[in-house]
């Protein structure tokens, strides 16, 4: 299965500000997503990073507030702008692995951010 | 109505114990299924992949239910080690999202 590693693996920022988080896969893969998973919630998806182009979100999530790049098919960062305290969260990047029918999902260690 | 739906526990179970936990899905064109576990403060890990009539990994056995779109879990024997959120998580028949049940909490008691 893909290893996937996060930077910085938490943070605690100020309102207003921007953090940018990193995604490094030590494979090639198609897909890969960022999730959000506030506390003591489930995991909600905030976009397919899609390389070259871009990112699909979803419902509810913005471009402007959550840019995400994706240059090539092993790294993706997710920015989180403009932040308020309700962006406090742990948010995690997965990618989508395997071959014919049995596609799996694993995600990276996620990085903890609080907004103070 | 959501795509995944568990039943979010808590389950206290003893150790040695067999616990079971149940997950129904929305859509009757989905292909894949999984149970992932996440412990506290960590990302969720692939415990199972469920792709046909179900299988067994050791304590762990996962079936599929298609006709009444749902699937299990069971662990026997019960570990302290157990202890965690179980999350069921789909495959849309599109292949390109996954959609997760909001995890069934697990504590094991010695």
């Amino acid at each position: 299965s893909a290893v996937i590693s996060q930077k910085p693996s938490r943070d605690i920022c100020q309102r207003g500000t921007s953090l940018t988080i990193q995604c490094q896969v030590d494979s090639q893969v198609t897909m890969m997503f960022w999730y959000r998973q506030q506390p003591g919630q489930s995991l909600t998806l905030i976009a397919t990073a899609n390389q070259g182009s871009e990112a699909t979100y979803e419902s509810g999530f913005v471009i402007d507030k959550f840019p995400i790049s994706r240059p090539n098919l092993t790294f993706s960062t997710l920015t989180v702008s403009n932040m308020s305290p309700e962006d406090s969260s742990i948010y995690l990047c997965s990618v989508e692995d395997g071959q014919g029918a049995g596609y799996e999902q694993y995600f990276g260690p996620g990085t903890r951010l609080t907004v103070t | 109505r959501k795509e995944v739906e568990q039943d979010p526990g808590p389950f206290n179970v003893p150790e040695g114990a067999t616990v079971a936990f149940n997950c129904t899905y929305s859509n009757s064109a989905s292909q894949s299924f999984f149970w992932y576990r996440q412990d506290c403060r960590k990302e969720p890990k692939l415990l199972m992949s469920v792709y046909s009539s179900g299988n067994e990994d050791g304590r762990f056995t996962a079936q599929l239910n298609r006709a009444s779109q749902y699937i299990s879990l069971l662990i026997r024997d019960s570990k302290l080690s157990d202890s965690a959120t179980y999350l069921c998580v789909v495959l849309s028949n599109t292949g390109n999202q996954f959609y997760f049940g909001t995890g069934t909490s697990l504590t094991v008691i010695p």
